[in-house]
């Protein structure tokens, strides 16, 4: 079925580094892209987003990296710290009214 | 401002039952879409409701409905409860303009539901 996958289910990082997630998107008509995190027993939270006519954007600490020609997105946390572990889904937006979301990367940041 | 909430946080449910799930949207936001989620996976589209109807659907059999209340409140009911159905049930609300199109979503906190 249709689904927006990411390359890694679980990601390591040490507290300070940098963190990179990466997700593959399956619709190259898709305009609009989202990262969101979601912590335990909590719903989706928004972190970044970007539409389809940029390849970059960075908030504060995150980036976002879109790469058309291969469909692939990727999110890049500077100096990850604990408040960041938590899962991390892209989504893509698809038509006009529905967002599909991929598994999910599992965040860790070990002290 | 307010934000998304939906009710009950949690639930239980014998196979075979019927459940309504309630959303209550953020302020000022037209539009509401469900989505499921099970355990370890992203969530799924359901369907949303824009101006009180249907605006699009997910691959979701019939026997999940919805409804969309004239103060964008939303419920989601699901019939004939499968234990597949067991999942994380999420409602995110919208500012949808005349076209139906939308972009932000706010998600609420969802509601785990367990059919046994």
């Amino acid at each position: 079925g249709e689904s927006v996958g990411l390359h890694l289910p679980t990601l390591s990082v040490q507290e300070g580094d940098n963190s990179i997630i990466n997700c593959a998107y399956s619709n190259s008509a898709s305009d609009y892209f989202i990262w969101y995190k979601q912590e335990s027993g909590k719903g989706p939270q928004f972190i970044i987003d970007i539409r389809s006519n940029m390849d970059k954007r960075q908030g504060q600490r995150v980036t976002v990296l879109l790469n058309k020609t291969v469909k692939h997105l990727s999110l890049q946390i500077a100096a990850t710290q604990p408040g960041d572990s938590a899962v991390y889904f892209c989504a893509e937006h698809s038509g006009t009214y529905k967002y599909i979301f991929g598994t999910g990367t599992r965040l860790k940041v070990l002290a | 401002e307010t934000g998304v909430t939906q009710s009950p946080t949690h639930l239980i449910k014998t196979r075979g039952q019927q459940v309504t799930l309630r959303c209550s949207s953020q302020s000022g936001h037209n539009t509401v879409s469900w989505y499921q989620q099970a355990l370890g996976q992203g969530p799924q589209f359901i369907f949303q409701y824009y101006r009180e109807e249907e605006n699009g659907r997910g691959n979701f059999p019939p026997r999940f409905s919805g409804l969309q209340f004239p103060n964008y409140s939303s419920e989601l009911n699901v019939n004939a409860l499968e234990l597949d159905d067991s999942a994380l049930y999420l409602c995110a609300s919208s500012l949808a303009g005349s076209g139906g199109s939308n972009y932000g979503y706010t998600f609420g906190s969802g509601t785990r539901l367990t059919v046994v």
